[in-house]
């Protein structure tokens, strides 16, 4: 079964750390590129970071840049999310997501909570 | 930056009846080269990750029956739901993977009348 489970997310102080990983399994990871995607809580969907396949490219939202940084480890088929100088508007539901060309599997996402 | 905009915001439509939500970008999401337009729909419900319907604005995902179709081209862009069955009661969101940022409308909303 082609499966994504994401992990390691918390309650955070403004200014902290967290470091998201999502496991992939039922797909050959390495041939895809991947995504991170959140949702804060009663709010739209909104694209955070792009990654390639070999790890060689990376994109990311205006709003997260310099402060997120995507990374993926093709060896344990597994994606990440470091997240620095967290601010209460990065609370939301993360995604990570398989991406082809667009979304076509999700896992069941992992809570951020940013507040003192 | 593409802005989607998606209307309604939210819709309500009887058991049987069509439904269809639309979406617009703020500029072509229409690829030359291929003749492929990047515009994706999903389908969300409630404590629910988002679900791939509609790709290539009208290329249905496998398993997905049927009644969902989409069409359009360019900047305008729309799902129908045939004949709306009760599990159809979700969030429908549109997506541009034309560039990045990758973009999402803001969701329509679809209950049962």
């Amino acid at each position: 079964e082609v499966q994504l489970v994401e992990s390691g997310g918390d309650l955070v102080q403004p200014g902290g750390s967290l470091r998201l990983s999502c496991a992939a399994s039922g797909f050959t990871f390495s041939y895809y590129g991947m995504s991170w995607v959140r949702q804060a809580p009663g709010k739209g969907l909104e694209w955070v970071a792009n990654i390639k396949q070999d790890g060689s490219e990376k994109y990311y939202v205006d709003s997260v840049k310099g402060r997120f940084t995507i990374s993926r480890d093709n060896a344990e088929n597994s994606l990440y999310l470091q997240m620095n100088g967290l601010r209460a508007e990065d609370t939301a539901v993360y995604y990570c997501a398989r991406r082809p060309s667009t979304f076509d599997i999700w896992g069941q996402g992992t809570m951020v909570t940013v507040s003192s | 930056d593409i802005v989607m905009t998606q209307s309604p915001d939210s819709l309500a439509v009887s058991l049987g009846e069509r439904a269809t939500i639309n979406c617009k970008s703020s500029q072509s999401v229409l690829y030359s080269s291929n003749n492929k337009n990047y515009l994706t729909w999903y389908q969300q419900k409630p404590g629910q990750p988002p679900k791939l319907l509609i790709y290539w604005a009208s290329t249905r995902e496998s398993g997905v029956p049927d009644r969902f179709s989409g069409s359009g081209s360019g900047t305008d862009f729309t799902l129908t739901i045939s004949s709306l069955q009760a599990e159809d009661v979700a969030v429908y969101y549109c997506q541009q993977y034309y560039t990045t940022p990758y973009s999402f409308g803001q969701g329509t909303k679809l209950e049962i009348k």
